[in-house]
């Protein structure tokens, strides 16, 4: 049972204008929420975080925004530029006995067309 | 700084044969992980280590070994490769393993085809 989902496979944006990509989990034990980038051939890299005693997290053009009612977050990259064209991963964890593992989605793949 | 090196990048395995993933990092983590990327499967968990002499499983650990006798490096024994062994293995660290802050800091992976 895959316990966080990002539904959308890929997704193709136009430069300069919003991406926003989503993402829902499964488990409440969850409480730490991270996004990860990763271009062909390389490892993911750290984008932007959020702990669950907040909304939203902004980070330059990254913004992450959590709904735990609906136990879903979305990352906004406003404005996106071509070298955003990447997979996206959502990952989440849990705090206490979990806290040592990260459960990552399928991923979503960013196109942004110039 | 290196950061967190993967050895080798490319890796052909016969069914049966075994061989070693080495993952190194310099940055004084006390955590490493192993995960395992496959198509449409995201990032799945196969052991992790919090410290020297410590290890534990993660989500898919059969038909992997794992032991931690130093900070620096955590390799991945497939003891008798199978074609389901097929994947790109990623090794991760982080400072304390909680992943709160900065995340896991990822290598740049192996990609292994067991033929």
């Amino acid at each position: 049972d895959q316990q966080v989902k990002q539904n959308s496979p890929s997704l193709s944006v136009q430069e300069g204008r919003i991406s926003i990509l989503n993402c829902d989990y499964t488990n409440s034990m969850f409480d730490y929420f991270l996004w990860y980038k990763k271009y062909p051939a390389e490892g993911p890299t750290f984008l932007i975080s959020i702990s669950s005693i907040k909304d939203k997290n902004e980070d330059g053009r990254f913004t992450v925004f959590l709904n735990k009612s609906a136990k879903h977050l979305s990352l906004h990259i406003v404005p996106s530029q071509p070298g955003d064209s990447a997979v996206y991963f959502c990952a989440a964890s849990e705090s206490g006995a979990g806290s040592y593992q990260l459960t990552f989605g399928k991923g979503t793949k960013l196109s942004v067309i110039p | 700084n290196a950061g967190v090196t993967q050895t080798p990048k490319f890796q052909v395995l016969k069914t049966g044969q075994s061989m070693t993933l080495q993952c190194a990092q310099d940055m004084n983590h006390e955590y490493m992980s192993w995960y395992r990327q496959d198509p449409g499967m995201g990032l799945r968990l196969i052991h992790y280590s919090v410290g020297a002499g410590i290890t534990d499983q993660g989500e898919v650990p059969n038909g992997y070994n794992v032991s931690r006798s130093t900070t620096e490096d955590f390799p991945l024994r497939l003891l008798s490769a199978a074609p389901s062994q097929t994947s790109v293995y990623f090794c991760a660290s982080s400072y304390d393993g909680t992943a709160k802050g900065y995340g896991y800091t990822f290598g740049s992976g192996t990609r292994l085809t067991v033929v």
